[in-house]
């Protein structure tokens, strides 16, 4: 059974600081991994996929790393603004016959202090 | 093209009563997810449906709740006689009928039990 844990629960950074969230699975064959952001009280907003075959994805200031041997993603935010507060979400979608379920984390509460 | 629609945004019941929850999907979209994010907890699948038929219905608690998609109309996620544990955030996520990666999502219901 796919498991997804992210480290840490919680962080604050000051402004302008670069960050690093963490996501590991416990099921290395996965079909693809996503990055989301959730806002309070509102949806999901995909930020990043990364394919099992691929190594990372860059979107701006944002760059994901996946390396599925060792069950790891990670999230990098260069130079973080206020408006990066908001939770992360590491989401796996586990390889096999229920492919298209997404096995979520339970996020990291990011907080960018003006 | 819209989003996936939901509605309502924020429901209320007293224990016992029912809750109906809706999704619209995206535009062309026939598989529908649905999601349900306990208070600090990650999103847990719960089932997923294509119209007319319900294709993985695992994650569903086995009593009190159900769901469809009819062939008209949106997909409709049932509880009936809510208690206080059903409270919770519940996400609807569409996909189109080929193989995509990524699962659209809505803004979620935030249902309440008083």
């Amino acid at each position: 059974k796919q498991e997804v844990t992210q480290i840490p629960a919680a962080l604050s950074v000051p402004e302008g600081e670069n960050l690093v969230l963490n996501c590991s699975f416990t099921d290395s064959a996965i079909y693809n991994l996503q990055w989301f952001r959730q806002d309070p009280g509102k949806g999901l907003t995909s930020l990043l996929l990364i394919q099992s075959s691929q190594r990372e994805q860059t979107s701006g200031r944002l760059n994901a790393s996946l390396d599925k041997s060792s069950g790891r993603s990670t999230l990098y935010i260069a130079a973080s603004q206020p408006g990066d507060s908001a939770t992360y979400l590491c989401a796996v979608r586990t390889s096999g016959g229920s492919n298209y379920k997404l096995t979520f984390g339970k996020g990291t509460l990011l907080t960018v202090n003006p | 093209n819209a989003g996936v629609m939901q509605n309502p945004r924020h429901l209320v019941r007293r224990r016992g009563q029912e809750a109906r929850l809706r999704c619209s999907p995206m535009k062309g979209h026939s598989h529908v997810y649905w999601y349900r994010q306990l208070p600090e907890e990650g999103l847990k699948f719960m089932v997923y449906l294509q119209k007319e038929n319900i294709i993985d219905e695992s994650g569903m608690p086995k009593e009190r709740f159900s769901a469809e998609f009819p062939k008209e109309g949106p997909s409709i996620l049932r509880i009936q006689q809510v208690v206080r544990g059903d409270s919770a955030a519940y996400f609807c996520a569409s996909s189109p009928p080929v193989w995509v990666d990524e699962q659209y999502f809505g803004p979620g219901t935030r249902l309440t039990v008083t």
